[in-house]
């Protein structure tokens, strides 16, 4: 059974600040992982999914990578700003005869501050 | 449609009522999946139909659970005799095969 955990739980940086988030999971055959954003109150916004071929994938300040053996994903967020201040979620997806689902971890709070 | 469509946006309920959330997911979209989140929690899986497959239901919380899909297209979960601890915001989302998830923004439901 896939868990996902997140460390940290919450994250308090300065703006202008590089910052890694944290994503293990236990079971390495992944098909794809996702992270997400999620503001208060808002549903779920991708910001990048890597399938299980890749080992990492950019997008604009952010950059996702993936290491299966280790089960582990880092999403690095360059040059902080206020404006990044969310939930970011990472979710597993593993393949299952029906085609399977993402599990997701607990999430860490980003707070940015001006 | 553009995106994943949930309605209503906020539902109030007394505690014994039954209550239909719906989702209505891209076109195209071959799964469609239910998730809760709960205040200060993580997403909770509850449920997820893939094409004509028999539906995923292993993370439905109790038998006051069950969701449906008409067509491949929209899926109503529908909650009887709602309690408070049921109070949470439901998300669904769609996908092409398990690529890339979009999600919905949500119903937050209250049980009082």
């Amino acid at each position: 059974k896939q868990e996902v955990t997140q460390i940290p739980a919450a994250l308090s940086v300065p703006e202008g600040e590089n910052l890694v988030l944290n994503c293990s999971f236990t079971d390495s055959a992944i098909y794809n992982l996702q992270w997400f954003r999620q503001d208060p109150g808002k549903g779920l916004t991708s910001l990048l999914l890597i399938q299980s071929s890749q080992r990492e994938q950019t997008s604009g300040r952010l950059n996702a990578s993936l290491d299966k053996s280790s089960g582990r994903s880092t999403l690095y967020i360059a040059a902080s700003q206020p404006g990044d201040s969310a939930t970011y979620l990472c979710a597993a997806h593993n393949l299952d005869a029906q085609g399977g689902k993402l599990i997701f971890g607990q999430g860490t709070e980003l707070s940015v501050k001006p | 449609g553009a995106g994943v469509s949930q309605s209503p946006s906020n539902k109030v309920t007394e505690k014994g009522k039954d209550v239909e959330l719906r989702c209505d997911p891209i076109s195209g979209h071959t799964a469609l999946y239910w998730y809760r989140q709960s205040l200060g929690q993580g997403l909770e899986f509850l449920i997820y139909f893939q094409g004509n497959s028999a539906p995923d239901k292993s993370g439905l919380p109790s038998d006051r659970f069950s969701a449906e899909r008409t067509g491949g297209s929209v899926s109503t979960l529908t909650i009887q005799r709602t309690q408070q601890e049921d109070s949470a915001v439901y998300l669904c989302a769609s996908s092409f095969q398990g690529y890339g998830y979009t999600f919905g923004s949500g119903t937050r439901l209250t049980v009082v």
